[in-house]
């Protein structure tokens, strides 16, 4: 079945330093990758949704700014985390649609820890 | 406002047992209605999806879920639990006309006791 891979899978780094995760699509190709983030003991809140070659669309109360998303291929997303800070910890889950899917492959997700 | 509600926040229950997760949404028209699961330490996994036909479908590892559109809802079933069920029980809606954006319920954890 289609599989996504998210790298790395975990992320320590210190206040102030930017962090950039990959989602790929193993097997098949994602014409819209979504990126949703997971805090402890809650569930998933979509952050942005990208479309290859095209500017991401971000959803309210999400900075553009600093959550950077660049959907190059049709295979592959990064999610740059700029000028972390200690509230950006989290668990950072990427799903990735093919075509005219109804839904989308989550991958194993990442989890971020700033110092 | 759009929303996914999932009725119990943590359900104890024993080996056996059977299980019933509540699911309520708010959209109107056509929408594709999902259950996932998270076992400790793991990534989601799909249970069951319901796009169009049959109600009532059968997912993965005995769960089922029934589709009632006039009560906005997506019930997950499982009649005989197991202590492996152990779990954070997700629903999520998307629709054609939101791009496909899943919108997930707040979650329900399942503990199953041996």
């Amino acid at each position: 079945g289609a599989v996504v891979s998210q790298h790395p899978s975990w992320v320590i780094c210190k206040s102030g330093t930017s962090v950039k995760i990959e989602c790929r699509s193993l097997d098949f190709q994602a014409t819209t990758m979504f990126w949703y983030r997971q805090f402890p003991k809650q569930s998933l809140m979509l952050m942005a949704t990208s479309n290859e070659g095209s500017k991401a669309t971000y959803e309210q109360g999400v900075e553009k700014d600093k959550f950077l998303i660049n959907h190059a291929s049709l295979t592959l997303s990064t999610l740059t985390v700029t000028s972390a800070h200690p509230e950006d910890s989290s668990f950072y889950i990427c799903s990735a649609r093919e075509g005219s899917s109804h839904s989308g492959v989550f991958g194993p997700g990442t989890r971020l820890t700033v110092l | 406002a759009q929303s996914v509600s999932q009725h119990n926040h943590h359900v104890i229950l024993s080996e056996a047992a059977s299980l019933e997760l509540g699911c309520n949404y708010s959209y109107g028209g056509t929408v594709n209605l999902f259950w996932y699961v998270q076992y400790p330490g793991q990534h989601l996994q799909l249970l069951l999806k319901y796009f169009s036909g049959d109600p009532l479908v059968k997912g993965i590892k005995g769960f089922e879920a029934e589709f009632i559109k006039s009560k906005f809802s997506f019930n997950l079933r499982k009649p005989s639990v197991q202590w492996s069920d152990t779990a954070e029980y997700f629903c999520a809606v998307n629709r054609r006309s939101n791009d496909y954006k899943l919108s997930f319920g707040a979650g329900t954890t399942v503990t199953v006791r041996a």
